[in-house]
């Protein structure tokens, strides 16, 4: 069964530092993973997709296949970042998502 | 740019009571969907469909149950209410064809009493 694991329930980092926020997913096939964003009493939105591979808002995201990982990154973080993130999984290359718990960030000044 | 709209932000419903949360996407999506979202649970999807009339059962269906009459509308409805039932409710659209950006509405907070 498709599965994702978000570890951290709560990170806490201080501005500027880096942050890692962690992804283990189980599927037997070609996966697709995302990570979704929802910002204090804003709307939960797309933040990056693995298959496009980019950087939004200076974070970056690289699929493991050995590792069945996804890890959110970005180097310095921001007070704007404290959120909270899920990362999600395609189900056999449908339009059906599997979220994993989700992590909220908080970055503090 | 996509806008899915819900038509309650809170609702206070009590327990037996029959709830309708509804949900309408004005960018012609073929797909919608409903999860529930609980602190420490994250999002559980409860219903989906990928066209006029047709249904798909999620990870926690019981409970619950959906209409889809119209491409643009995705109802949700609690056919007796029960306090277990206290949740976020999320709504959410796919236009279909591998497109997997789903996007969101901003959420029903249904409290049942």
């Amino acid at each position: 069964a498709q599965r994702v694991t978000q570890p951290e329930k709560l990170l806490s980092v201080f501005k500027g530092a880096p942050v890692e926020l962690k992804c283990n997913y189980s599927y037997s096939g070609s996966p697709e993973l995302f990570w979704y964003v929802q910002y204090s009493r804003q709307r939960l939105q797309l933040l990056l997709r693995h298959i496009s591979r980019e950087s939004i808002k200076g974070f970056t995201a690289d699929l493991n296949k050995g590792e069945t990982s996804f890890h959110l990154k970005k180097p310095f973080a921001q007070e704007e970042d404290s959120a909270m993130y899920y990362c999600a999984l395609s189900q056999g290359g449908s339009e059906k998502l599997v979220f994993g718990k989700g992590t909220k960030l908080t970055v503090n000044p | 740019d996509v806008k899915v709209t819900q038509s309650s932000r809170y609702l206070v419903k009590r327990t037996g009571e029959k709830v309708f949360l509804e949900c309408v996407q004005d960018m012609d999506h073929e797909n919608m969907f409903w999860y529930r979202q609980d602190p420490g649970l994250g999002l559980r999807l409860i219903y989906f469909s990928y066209d006029v009339k047709m249904k798909e059962k999620g990870d926690i269906p019981e409970g619950y149950s959906v209409s889809r009459e119209k491409k643009e509308r995705f109802s949700l409805i609690l056919e007796s209410a029960s306090t277990n039932q206290t949740s976020m409710y999320l709504c959410a659209s796919t236009s279909g064809g591998g497109a997997y950006e789903q996007y969101f509405g901003p959420g029903t907070r249904l409290t049942v009493t």
